[in-house]
Formats: structure tokens, C-alpha cells, sequence
């Protein structure tokens, strides 16, 4: 069985603040870590896709970091905005595997 | 381009009677994936489709659950009989292929409450 963790299990952020949360996986055996967002009643949204050790991927005010050596992937957020509410999920897939282990998830509230 | 379309949105039935999801995924995507999510847990595959074969569905409680793919195109997962611990949120999600780097599209979920 598979271990995926997502820390904090949710995190509340007051509007123009940064804020970051982690995901850990299993360092061996590594293939891929997707991260998605889900707003409340709708579709979870891709991210990212990551696949090298020291990747470092960006969407506008939101980035991640992925260290595959010790297991765990960083996503920040820049400049909280109230939008930015949702799950943020992360999904490990190993070299060996062939689907998606998904965390529990951080949900972020940004305040206003 | 349309998204994945799930429906119904929301389903509250009785235990014992049966369910069941419809699932359209992005037109040209080959490969429909069906994931249960239950509250503060992440989603969990419950069955993979590749073209019009079900594969990877060890997740996928056979005795009462069932999937298929239509004609190629949408798929329906079906609960019978639907228990109380069913309810969850459950998502379709597809890709143009099968590959561990290829992104996955979701639907906004069916939520069903089983009383």
C-alpha cells in the first residue's frame, strides 16, 4: 500500500499572504507526482505534472518544488487570493505502478 | 473544448436499491477512469478503461458494482444494491492515452447520499 500525505490537512490564509503545504511519497521507485486543485462543485483541476528530482514548475501565483530523493513536493501559493480557495490534491505514481495514489488533500480558505 | 459531463450531479436514494453514474468523457480521450472519493480521503481508482476494455479494476467491489463503456464513448458505473457506506463522491476522469506522465481530466463528481 501505497503512502501519500498531504500536510496541513487545511490551512486558513488571510488575502495577499504566501502560504505553502507538502506532499510525501515514496522516494523509491518514483515515475510521477501530478498536483491538482478542486474548487467546491467543480471539476479538480490539473496543475502540474512532475517528473525530475529538483523540478521546479509554475502556474501564475502558484508554483511547486519535487525532491524525488526524500519523497515530498512542496506547492506555494503567492499573494493568497480569495479564488485560491479549494483541495489541493497531490498523486504519486511509481515506476512499477500503473495509477494514481492520491493524498487526502490540504484545503486552503483565504480570507478577505 | 467540453469537459468530462457527469450526471446526475446529486442522487440521494434508500439502501438497497440500485444507482447508477453516466459518464461523457472529452471527445477523442480513449481512456475513462472511474474514482471514489470519500470524505477528507483523496480519490481512489475504481476502474480504468483502455479503448473498450476494463483494466485495472481490482479496486472495483464486484459484487456489487459494475461498469461499462457505451459504444465506445460514455460509461455508467451501477451500485446494486447501494449500502449505506457507498456514499461518497464518485468522479470520472479520462486522458487521451494511458501513461503515467499523461494528464487526467475530471468530471465535477455524482455526490450520493445512501439513507
Amino acid at each position: 500500500i501505497l503512502n501519500v500525505e498531504q500536510s496541513p490537512q487545511s490551512l486558513h490564509v488571510q488575502e495577499g499572504d504566501s502560504t505553502n503545504f507538502t506532499c510525501s511519497f515514496p522516494s523509491s521507485n518514483f515515475y510521477a507526482l501530478h498536483w491538482y486543485r478542486w474548487e467546491t462543485a467543480k471539476s479538480p483541476e490539473a496543475l502540474f505534472v512532475m517528473t525530475l528530482n529538483g523540478d521546479e514548475k509554475k502556474k501564475g501565483r502558484i508554483s511547486a518544488t519535487l525532491n524525488t530523493k526524500e519523497g515530498y513536493s512542496y506547492l506555494y501559493i503567492k499573494g493568497s487570493q480569495p479564488e485560491d480557495s479549494a483541495t489541493y490534491l497531490c498523486a504519486f505514481i511509481g515506476a512499477a505502478g500503473n495509477k494514481l495514489t492520491f493524498g487526502g488533500g490540504t484545503r486552503v480558505l483565504v480570507k478577505p | 473544448e467540453a469537459g468530462v459531463v457527469q450526471s446526475p450531479r446529486y442522487k440521494i436514494i434508500e439502501k438497497k436499491q440500485p444507482v447508477a453514474f453516466w459518464c461523457n468523457p472529452i471527445s477523442g480521450h480513449n481512456t475513462p477512469y472511474w474514482y471514489l472519493q470519500n470524505l477528507g480521503q483523496g480519490p481512489e481508482l475504481l476502474i480504468r478503461y483502455e479503448n473498450e476494455e476494463a483494466v485495472d479494476d481490482s479496486q472495483l467491489p464486484k459484487d456489487r458494482f459494475s461498469a461499462e463503456r457505451l459504444k465506445g464513448v460514455d460509461s455508467t458505473l451501477k451500485i446494486q444494491p447501494a449500502e449505506l457506506g457507498d456514499s461518497a463522491v464518485y468522479l470520472c476522469a479520462s486522458s487521451s492515452t494511458y501513461g503515467r506522465q499523461e494528464t487526467q481530466y475530471f468530471g465535477p463528481g455524482t455526490r450520493l447520499l445512501v439513507l
